[in-house]
């Protein structure tokens, strides 16, 4: 298995660009979500979703949009990109229920100029 | 606002001694979990530990749980160069939704 994968590793941005980061899992988990990771800030969750077709919101939502048509992928899209949006950030996956163990991608570095 | 809150925020010590870092959390919870990042990579999963259990234990972590202060330890012992690497609890808040939330981390750093 490939785990989480996710694309671009890298991306620079100009304010008001749109974009979107890729995020795939081979592992048929229903639960998948983004984070992003600010120096100081930990992780801060933005969408999650329990299963396809089903999304909801996590702590830091604005700007950013979700959508979940497959089990496998889980694009997160950013609209009209804001320097305040410069982060890394981070895809999971796990199975499903509370106790099971969430699984990272590599991370997507985005800077926005 | 983030559920966890890990202490201290660095800590810095010497190979084979013992690291202990502490999560306080503010809401009820099912379980919680343990982290690690390295510089620049995903976060792996470590160890969890749910509301009804007291202490777990998995190689050299040992994790303990007290929901009435609502707090959590992660000690590593005998600690290797390799140990480098920022620490994160996260839990899931009790009779709410499916949201892993996670706290700031704490930086330890191990020298040889």
């Amino acid at each position: 298995n490939a785990g989480v994968t996710q694309t671009p590793k890298f991306q620079v941005l100009k304010t008001g660009q749109s974009m979107t980061l890729q995020c795939a899992q081979d592992m048929n988990h229903e639960y998948m979500s983004w984070y992003r990771q600010d120096p100081g800030m930990g992780l801060r969750l933005i969408h999650y979703s329990v299963g396809a077709g089903i999304t909801d919101q996590g702590e830091v939502p604005n700007g950013y949009n979700v959508s979940r048509s497959t089990t496998e992928d889980f694009p997160l899209r950013l609209l009209s990109a804001a320097p305040s949006q410069t982060s890394v950030y981070f895809c999971a996956s796990r199975a499903g229920g509370q106790g099971d163990t969430q699984y990272f991608g590599p991370g997507t570095r985005l800077t926005v100029l | 606002s983030q559920q966890g809150e890990e202490d201290p925020q660095a800590l810095s010590i010497q190979e084979g001694e013992n690291a202990t870092m502490n999560c306080s959390y503010k809401t009820s919870i099912n379980n919680l979990q343990w982290y690690r990042q390295n510089s620049g990579r995903g976060l792996v999963h470590l160890i969890l530990i749910r509301s009804n259990e007291r202490e777990k234990h998995s190689g050299r972590l040992r994790v303990t749980l007290d929901t009435s202060k609502k707090s959590s330890s992660l000690l590593i012992t005998a600690s290797r160069a390799a140990d480098t690497a920022s620490y994160f609890c996260a839990t899931i808040t009790q009779g709410g939704s499916e949201k892993l939330v996670f706290g700031k981390g704490t930086k330890l750093t191990v020298n040889p």
